[in-house]
């Protein structure tokens, strides 16, 4: 069975404060992992997909890698705006195309 | 602008009313969604569709139904709602490439069900 670990729960940060937030997976054959970021009362946000180990991909303060066994997501001098839980998710070789989620990270980042 | 609508964002009933929750997208997606999304158990699966008239079971998919008529459209039905699915839903859709490398979802808003 997929699993999705994320860690730590919850991480608080202040501003400029770099950090990552792991995800641990454990999944036969990847054929993708996401990164997702999720506001309250709002749906996931679509951040990246990684699909090798080694990859590596960015978008402003964000940084996401991967190995065989793990992803992290680099937090570069975050702002205040950047609170929100970061949901991590696999998906595996299949016809169905399911992701299976971690429960997620949620960051809050103080002035 | 591409995306996924959900209705009702919010509705609370009784146990037993029979009710329908919609979900449309304009990405011309053939793969649709829906998860529940409840505290300290993350988003589930509860059914998915790969195309038009394909659907199948998630990881919870009792007490619910779903149906794809037509592409664009992916309703999920309670029949006889309980208090246990009391919970947050939402509707995802991707693009469907066979046998390659995966394609992010995209999620709709939510729908926050409250059944008492």
């Amino acid at each position: 069975e997929d699993q999705v670990t994320q860690s730590p729960e919850a991480l608080r940060l202040q501003e400029g404060e770099s950090s990552s937030l792991n995800c641990s997976y454990t999944v036969s054959g990847l054929r993708g992992l996401f990164w997702y970021r999720q506001d309250p009362g709002k749906g996931p946000e679509f951040l990246f997909t990684l699909y090798s180990a080694g990859e590596e991909k960015e978008k402003e303060r964000l940084k996401a890698t991967l190995t065989k066994k793990e992803s992290f997501l680099h937090i570069t001098a975050p702002k205040p705006e950047d609170s929100a839980t970061y949901l991590c998710a696999v998906q595996a070789p299949g016809a169905n195309s399911k992701l299976t989620f971690g429960k997620g990270i949620t960051l809050s980042v103080r002035p | 602008e591409a995306q996924v609508t959900q209705n009702p964002r919010y509705l609370i009933t009784v146990t037993g009313k029979k009710l329908t929750v919609t979900c449309s997208q304009n990405m011309n997606h053939e793969y649709m969604s829906w998860y529940r999304q409840d505290p300290g158990l993350g988003l589930r699966q509860i059914y998915y569709s790969m195309n038009v008239e394909v659907t199948d079971k998630g990881d919870v998919p009792e007490g619910y139904k779903v149906s794809r008529k037509e592409k664009r459209n992916f309703p999920l039905i309670l029949e006889s709602p309980s208090p246990n699915q009391t919970s947050l839903y939402f509707c995802a859709s991707s693009s469907v490439r066979t046998g390659g490398l995966g394609y992010e979802q995209y999620f709709g808003p939510g729908t926050r069900l409250t059944v008492t």
